[in-house]
């Protein structure tokens, strides 16, 4: 079965702070995707992550893969408010057919 | 370059109706997909269309159907509505090629009561 996890479901943290989020995969894949979603609103694209040991980072967030143990991390380095959102990865197994995991709710405390 | 378009934005059915969802894409892109999110399930794959051929469908009853046309446009179909339908639709298009990275429309909520 293909599957995507995702955790913390929920993470509430102070300005300033780091924090990690991870995403584990069920079964091989090379394309992994991060997005972001705030309340009411639709999917914005954050990461396009397709090779073993990419990296990619825009501001605060910092995204990784490795293919190796199916896993990828969003790293969220001092956060500041505006970065509260839902945070959601995403797999293609292989045909164009994304399997989302179950998202993580961030919260950021001022 | 406009972003991918959905109408309705909102749509308030009743049980028993029928009710057609409106997707287009951005210009160039050739696939388009479908998503229902709701609170209970999450994010789930409905179907996904590429130069008017349906290549994948997710787990759902054949009351979901859909299309493509020749200009990419999408349209998604579902009948004989039920309560557990009401959920946001997310349209995404990519050029379903190289990165295969799909853009997402601001969706359509569906309410049935």
């Amino acid at each position: 079965e293909l599957k995507v996890e995702q955790n913390p479901l929920f993470l509430s943290m102070q300005e300033g702070k780091n924090y990690t989020i991870y995403c584990n995969y069920s079964t091989t894949s090379d394309r992994l995707y991060w997005y972001r979603q705030d309340p009411g609103k639709s999917l914005e694209s954050l990461f396009v992550l397709l090779s073993n040991g990419a990296v990619k980072q825009e501001g605060r967030l910092m995204a990784s893969l490795d293919t190796k143990a199916r896993l990828s991390t969003l790293h969220i380095t001092a956060a500041v408010h505006d970065l509260s959102a839902t945070y959601f990865c995403a797999v293609d197994f292989g045909n164009e057919k994304l399997t989302f995991g179950t998202g993580t709710r961030l919260t950021i405390i001022p | 370059k406009a972003g991918v378009t959905q109408t309705p934005r909102y749509l308030i059915k009743t049980r028993g109706q029928q009710v057609t969802l409106s997707c287009s894409p951005i210009s160039g892109h050739r696939s388009v997909s479908w998503y229902q999110q709701t609170p209970g399930q999450g994010l789930q794959f409905l179907f996904e269309y590429f130069s008017e051929t349906q290549r994948n469908k997710g787990n759902f009853p054949g009351r979901f159907s859909g299309r493509q046309f020749s200009n990419s446009r999408s349209e998604m179909n579902v009948s004989t509505l039920e309560l557990g339908d009401s959920a946001l639709y997310l349209c995404a298009s990519s050029t379903g090629t190289g990165t295969h990275e799909q853009y997402f429309g601001p969706g359509t909520r569906l309410t049935v009561t």
